[in-house]
């Protein structure tokens, strides 16, 4: 079975600075597809950022940003010019090529400063 | 937004009290899900169905059930409701497309108490 670890429970970051949130996780699949999801307070689930285990282009979603690693096995998000509106749990998942079960990570939880 | 009602929002109920949630899609996806989430552990899947009258259960699926009778409703229940079912539950829906997986998109979830 896949295992997705994020081992920053917790996070903080100045306004306008950068962060990194680290996501590692865990199978033996070549066809994989990996995501990013913020959830607020509000509680809801919002897609972030995706990519796909086959392209070795990093994908980018305005501030946001991935650190692809397939054969390190990590998948890492990196949030450019924090803002306030950035405070939220974070949540890594994988989702294999041929299925459509998804394995979350336990979570980040990011704090904004300002 | 996808289009997914999660009801209701929120349901007190007492130990040994079926339970049954709704998750309610106007997206036409075929495929949709039942998380819960507690603290330290993410989500984690309950049941899943890939269409109609077709579900497969998930990594915690004891004490669950699920239908689905039409494309746009997937039903959870407890059957008898117990203390460690106390949790926010979430729906997700999706469309896969053929060569190319779509991300889930998620209902605002069920927070349940069960005392």
């Amino acid at each position: 079975a896949q295992t997705v670890t994020q081992s920053q429970p917790e996070m903080s970051v100045q306004e306008a600075e950068t962060v990194t949130l680290s996501c590692t996780y865990d199978t033996s699949e070549s066809d994989y597809y990996l995501f990013w999801y913020k959830q607020p307070p509000s509680r809801q689930m919002i897609l972030v950022i995706r990519q796909e285990a086959y392209k070795q282009q990093n994908a980018t979603e305005n501030r946001f940003s991935v650190n692809f690693q397939k054969a390190a096995k990590s998948f890492s998000l990196k949030i450019s010019d924090s803002q306030l509106g950035d405070a939220a749990m974070y949540f890594c998942a994988y989702i294999s090529g041929g299925y459509q079960k998804v394995t979350f990570g336990t979570g980040t939880k990011l704090q904004v400063i300002p | 937004d996808a289009g997914i009602t999660q009801s209701p929002r929120h349901k007190v109920t007492e130990t040994g009290t079926p339970v049954t949630l709704r998750c309610h899609q106007t997206e036409n996806h075929r495929y949709m899900y039942w998380y819960r989430q507690d603290p330290g552990h993410g989500l984690r899947l309950i049941h899943y169905s890939y269409g109609v009258k077709d579900t497969d259960k998930g990594e915690v699926s004891d004490g669950y059930s699920v239908s689905r009778s039409k494309t746009e409703d997937f039903l959870l229940t407890l059957e008898s409701a117990t203390s460690s079912q106390t949790s926010v539950y979430f729906c997700a829906i999706s469309e896969s497309m053929p060569g190319r997986h779509q991300p889930q998109h998620f209902g605002d979830g069920t927070r349940l108490s069960i005392l």
